[in-house]
């Protein structure tokens, strides 16, 4: 069975520092590895993904992650954190080649941003 | 923009009564999932359905069930709500890749 677990469910950082969200996976085959983020009252907006070709991977607005399989992890970075960044990040988990597409989320991190 | 529409937005019931949720997904998608994110959680996978049949299914009771239609556009049926399936009901389409999500429909039952 697949599981995620996403460390600290908020974050909090000032406006233009590091942003990290931490993502652990556990998938008996390889996974495909994505980040979502949620606005209030919104639906989820897809930031990244990985499947399997290069493993650090660029997103939309600024984002990017890194697959590292012996650490199991695809932990979310940003260089510089804007204002409108504040929101709900999710990390999901499927497997490659299972011919269902069931995603597993972790339970999110919630950023806030610190003028 | 995803392309993936839900309704209605928002929906009150009262426990025992049955609802329906709506959903409309990119065209050439032919798979449709459904999601339950309770507050402050994480989306569960509901089930998913691919060229009109049901083609996994998470951990939610028969009382929860769906339909997809040759035009991509799917349902979800709940009968004999309880005040646990309150929730922000998400749909989602695409494949394995990528799935892109709608905005939900929120429920409360009173």
């Amino acid at each position: 069975a697949q599981s995620v677990t996403q460390l600290g469910s908020h974050v909090s950082v000032s406006e233009g520092a590091l942003v990290l969200l931490r993502c652990n996976y556990s998938s008996s085959v390889p996974p495909y590895l994505f980040w979502y983020v949620q606005y209030p009252n919104q639906g989820l907006q897809l930031l990244l993904k990985y499947t399997s070709a290069a493993t650090l991977v660029k997103g939309i607005n600024g984002f990017e992650a890194e697959f590292k399989k012996s650490e199991t992890s695809f932990h979310l970075t940003k260089p510089s954190a804007h204002m409108s960044d504040a929101a709900e990040y999710f990390c999901a988990v499927t497997d490659s080649g299972a011919g269902s597409y069931q995603l597993t989320f972790g339970k999110g991190t919630k950023l806030s941003v610190i003028p | 923009e995803t392309g993936v529409t839900q309704s209605p937005t928002h929906l009150i019931k009262t426990r025992g009564q049955q609802v329906t949720l709506r959903c409309s997904s990119q065209s050439g998608h032919n798979t449709v999932s459904w999601y339950q994110q309770a507050l402050g959680q994480g989306p569960q996978f509901i089930f998913q359905y691919y060229r009109e049949e049901e083609n996994g299914r998470g951990n939610f009771p028969p009382r929860f069930s769906g339909l997809q239609f040759p035009n991509y556009s799917s349902e979800l049926n709940v009968n004999a709500l309880e005040l646990d399936d309150s929730a922000l009901y998400l749909c989602a389409s695409g494949g394995e890749e990528t799935q892109y999500f709608g905005p939900g429909t929120r429920l409360l039952v009173l």
